[in-house]
């Protein structure tokens, strides 16, 4: 069974360019989850996507945004990049299905490594 | 609210020795709780979890952690360090409806040959 696939794996932009981001879950999972890693603030939350719907959002600004497809495959957008967009933007994909051995849990993809300059 | 609280921001053990990582939660419910692994430029990888069956669960390449509610703990221990434990260890705990997944700041754990 595939794992969750993110592309680019790398990245470098500047300043006020805008960069989207790809995450292919794994068959079968509706949840798919962005995550923001950085040194000094650790893991944030940015969203959460079931079904195409935005379920849950956390504490960003606008100029993050993102979407999910109806095969579950979800994009992620960041407008007007700032130095501190650099991070390591990761998904994250889940199983809905109640009772299995593996619900709950969260399958990572290796991380989309953004560079601002 | 849910939330972690990851004691030890590094641990540094010589390899051989037990490995001991803390974390506490704060939950209002019976929470679900879980510790993921990340080693250098990768992705988190699901060590373990516990979701109110045994207390005291076994995940994946040795490690164990026990629920303690008394003591609002899980923390995640290992008898014996191998070198190819050195990676970012995070205990998550997800709210009731498990859709939305709580981070601590995470433990850099280095062992010493």
């Amino acid at each position: 069974k595939a794992g969750v696939t993110q592309t680019p794996r790398y990245l470098i932009k500047t300043r006020g360019q805008q960069v989207t981001l790809s995450c292919s879950p794994i068959s079968g999972h509706r949840s798919v989850s962005w995550y923001q890693q950085t040194p000094g603030q650790g893991l944030q939350f940015l969203f959460e996507y079931f079904s195409e719907t935005q379920r849950n959002k956390g504490n960003f600004p606008g100029r993050f945004s993102g979407r999910q497809f109806s095969n579950s495959r979800s994009e992620m957008n960041v407008s007007t990049l700032e130095l501190g967009d650099s991070a390591l933007y990761l998904c994250a994909s889940s199983s809905d299905a109640v009772g299995t051995a593996t619900t709950g849990e969260l399958f990572f993809g290796e991380g989309s490594r953004l560079t601002v300059l | 609210a849910q939330s972690v609280t990851q004691l030890d921001s590094h641990v540094s053990v010589s390899e051989g020795t037990p490995v001991l990582l803390r974390c506490n939660y704060s939950s209002s419910y019976s929470p679900s709780l879980f510790w993921y692994v990340q080693h250098p430029n990768k992705g988190l990888q699901l060590l373990l979890k516990y979701t109110s069956a045994a207390t005291l669960v076994k995940g994946i390449n040795g490690f164990e952690a026990e629920f303690k509610k008394s003591e609002t703990s899980f923390h995640l221990t290992k008898p014996s360090a191998h070198m190819s434990d050195a990676a970012e260890y995070f205990c998550v705990v997800s709210d009731l409806g498990g859709n939305q997944f709580y981070f601590g700041t995470g433990t850099s754990l280095t062992v010493i040959p």
